[in-house]
């Protein structure tokens, strides 16, 4: 499975909204009705951290600013009002076979 | 909370085998019956999953490395661990070690809910 985002590059405005898509090259719905794509953050110098899982699932402390959505190839990560710690850089993967990572999204401050 | 923490060493020569350590803490390795996972990030590139073990010792291996990894774990001592074969250039990347999360909503593994801090190897004679 390939993943791919875009942008790859996103100059952001605090408070403004902002919103990264993610489509993979097999779909991602289960059997089970879920779609198997997580995102992740990796704020510079950090290692990833989950944001959302089986597509829409905001992980445990994740605020909720932070949303996803989308089904079979095509998703999307929302973030209702950007604050400046959440500049880094943005990843989805696919959790249905191999644990496939996207290229990444580069959030900055415009 | 837990927590894991990847050892080994930085610099490894090319052709020689890399061996990385993750040891957990916080949680023991067989409760809950999680899976443990190695992922790396090439120098200012994106991710790529290695692959992972379960606490019983059953692994899935990325295919594009399958030849070249095994993966051990040791759940009484709270680590399991990687040996990346044959090592070249492109092996050079800063390695994490992550847990695979389970999902009550799908019954299944399908998320990297606590990651290490990494620990970069260098590949170089």
């Amino acid at each position: 499975i390939v993943m791919t985002q875009s942008p790859l590059s996103l100059p952001v405005t605090p408070g403004e909204p902002a919103s990264i898509s993610c489509r993979s090259s097999q779909s991602l719905l289960h059997s089970n009705g879920y779609n198997y794509v997580d995102w992740y953050l990796q704020k510079p110098g950090q290692s990833p951290q989950l944001l959302i899982y089986l597509g829409s699932y905001r992980a445990s402390g994740v605020p909720d600013r932070f949303s996803g959505s989308g089904s079979g190839t095509d998703f999307t990560l929302q973030i209702s009002r950007v604050e400046a710690e959440d500049v880094g850089v943005y990843y989805c993967m696919e959790a249905l076979q191999t644990f496939t990572f996207g290229p990444g999204t580069k959030v900055d401050i415009k | 909370q837990v927590q894991l923490q990847e050892s080994g060493p930085g610099l490894v020569t090319p052709s020689q085998n890399l061996s990385l350590t993750c040891t957990v803490s916080g949680t023991s390795i067989s409760s809950g019956g999680y899976s443990w996972s190695w992922i790396r990030q090439h120098p200012g590139k994106g991710l790529e999953w290695i692959g992972y073990i379960s606490y019983t010792g059953k692994t899935s291996y990325n295919p594009s490395l399958r030849s070249r990894i095994h993966m051990s774990v040791d759940p009484s001592n709270y680590h399991f661990s990687l040996r990346l074969s044959s090592v070249t250039a492109a092996d050079t990347a800063l390695y994490y070690c992550a847990r695979v999360g389970f999902s009550s909503r799908s019954g299944s593994y399908s998320f990297f809910d606590y990651w290490g801090q990494g620990t970069l190897v260098t590949v170089s004679s």
